[in-house]
């Protein structure tokens, strides 16, 4: 397809289990970002990575949290033993550089941990 | 070290009247500004935005914004509010010089359009 995909689009999980989330960016940008949504605090800037240097896992909440991305493309978080206020919507978005260049969002993964 | 205010988490206008969302910023450098709109259960997209020459910059759906750097401000305005218009906004703002320009975005303002 032309945009980002993310699946799942929903996810519901017990509290401690393990969870992946799954972004397909727009072929051919190397920027990929990963943002959490929660109810009422906008956007939290999660990773970044950009070509083959080194991602940026500053704004990662918790050592629970890691992401990939593989041969430049799809990228995937990861959490770990998930608790209840991991609970999000999880978006994912892709740009040809960085800094001037838009971002293009998927749709997001609506995380709930019961 | 960037950082965004956008004034006001919800914003309610009547059908036709001026919708007008603030966003000030703090940058140390100069600043690329954009304004990025989610629909209900959608990911974000680009409005408008900013990044050298003009100030007042002309975005999609009749939006508009103007850079004023004296007032570190970028707020977002369109004449006459459409009942489509309604959904979440959220200012942005990325370094324009340094070696990592990462984006760093607002809490978001809900606009709400009564008929």
């Amino acid at each position: 397809g032309a945009g980002v995909s993310q699946s799942p689009s929903n996810k519901v999980t017990e509290k401690g289990k393990d969870v992946e989330l799954r972004c397909d960016p727009i072929s051919g940008h190397t920027a990929l970002y990963w943002y959490r949504q929660s109810l009422g605090q906008g956007l939290e800037f999660l990773i970044y990575f950009q070509g083959n240097s080194a991602p940026d896992k500053s704004g990662l909440p918790s050592d629970r949290f890691s992401a990939e991305r593989t041969g430049g493309s799809v990228s995937t978080l990861t959490i770990q033993r998930t608790q209840q206020e991991d609970s999000a919507v999880y978006l994912c978005a892709s740009s040809s550089r960085q800094g001037t260049d838009t971002q293009y969002f998927g749709p997001g993964t609506r995380l709930t941990v019961l | 070290a960037q950082s965004v205010t956008q004034l006001g988490s919800h914003v309610s206008v009547s059908e036709g009247a001026l919708v007008l969302l603030r966003c000030n910023y703090s940058s140390s450098v100069p600043p690329y500004l954009f304004w990025y709109v989610q629909y209900p259960n959608q990911g974000l997209q680009l409005l408008l935005k900013y990044t050298t020459g003009a100030t007042l910059v002309k975005g999609i759906n009749g939006f508009e914004a103007e850079f004023k750097k004296s007032e570190t401000s970028f707020h977002l305005t369109k004449p006459s509010a459409h009942m489509s218009d309604a959904a979440e906004y959220f200012c942005a703002v990325s370094p324009s010089s340094g070696g990592y320009q990462k984006v760093t975005f607002g809490t978001g303002t809900k606009l709400q359009v009564i008929p």
